[in-house]
C-alpha cells in the first residue's frame, strides 16, 4: 500500500481557498487518489476521486501531477462548516476494498 | 437521500459482556464494512463482508468478533467478550460496487455507535 503524508492540521479563515497536499511517493499504477471528510463524531464521508490531471466536482477540485506522486485537494471559499479533517487515501478502485485512513489534515475555518 | 443508519447511537457494557452493534446498509448496496476509531485516533479497518462472507479483515479483527447479515436488511457486528481497549466508535460503512456513484469503491458511512466499556 503506497504510504501518503499529509500535513496534521492547517488554518483558514471564511472565504480563501484552501489547498491540501498529499504525498504518496510510492503510488502504484492501479492506484486511485481518494479524498474523504469527517466532521466530528460523524463517518466519513467522500469527496473526490482521481486518477490523472484534475477532477472537479460541486464540493472541491482535485489536482493530481503527471508523475501522480503527490494530489492536491483545492476547496473554493471555505466556510465555518469546512472545518472537519480531510483524508487522502491511495489504492485499487476496486468495489470492496478495505479504506485505510492515515491521520488525516485538520482543517479549522474561522472567521 | 439513502443512508446507512446504526443503533444504539452509543452502547455503555461492562468488560467481558457480549455486544451486538447493528447497521442497516443502503438497500441496494452489495458490500458491508466495519471500521472503528478510538478517541483521537485513525479510523481503522475491521472487516469487509460480501456475498454473505468475510471477504477481508484486519489483524485487529480477531476471535472474538464476527458478523452477520441475518436477514435482507441488517448487518451486525458482534464482540463476545469486550475488554477496555474495545472502546471506540465503529463505523459501519456499504458501498454499490456497480460504479454508479463517484467511485466503484465509494463507501458510505453511518453515524457510528459509540461503544464505553468499563
Amino acid at each position: 500500500l503506497a504510504k501518503t503524508t499529509q500535513p496534521i492540521s492547517m488554518d483558514s479563515y471564511e472565504g480563501q481557498e484552501v489547498n491540501i497536499t498529499c504525498s504518496h511517493n510510492n503510488i502504484a499504477t492501479n492506484d486511485y487518489i481518494t479524498w474523504y471528510q469527517q466532521f466530528p463524531s460523524q463517518g466519513p464521508r467522500f469527496i473526490i476521486q482521481g486518477y490523472k490531471t484534475k477532477v472537479t466536482n460541486e464540493v472541491a477540485s482535485l489536482f493530481i501531477p503527471a508523475d501522480r506522486k503527490s494530489s492536491t485537494l483545492s476547496l473554493p471559499r471555505v466556510s465555518l462548516s469546512d472545518t472537519a479533517v480531510y483524508y487522502c487515501l491511495v489504492g485499487e478502485n476496486q468495489a470492496g476494498t478495505a479504506l485505510i485512513f492515515g491521520k488525516g489534515t485538520t482543517l479549522s475555518v474561522s472567521s | 437521500e439513502p443512508e446507512v443508519t446504526q443503533t444504539p447511537s452509543h452502547q455503555v457494557t461492562q468488560m467481558g459482556q457480549e455486544v451486538i452493534l447493528r447497521c442497516v446498509p443502503i438497500s441496494n448496496h452489495l458490500y458491508f464494512y466495519w471500521y472503528r476509531q478510538i478517541l483521537g485516533q485513525k479510523v481503522e479497518f475491521l472487516v469487509s463482508f460480501y456475498n454473505n462472507e468475510i471477504s477481508e479483515k484486519s489483524e485487529i479483527f480477531d476471535d472474538q468478533f464476527s458478523v452477520e447479515r441475518p436477514d435482507g436488511s441488517n448487518f451486525t457486528l458482534k464482540i463476545r467478550s469486550t475488554k477496555l481497549e474495545d472502546s471506540a466508535m465503529y463505523f459501519c460503512a456499504s458501498s454499490s460496487g456497480t460504479g454508479v456513484t463517484n467511485s466503484y469503491n465509494e463507501q458510505f458511512f453511518g453515524p457510528g455507535t459509540r461503544l464505553t466499556v468499563l
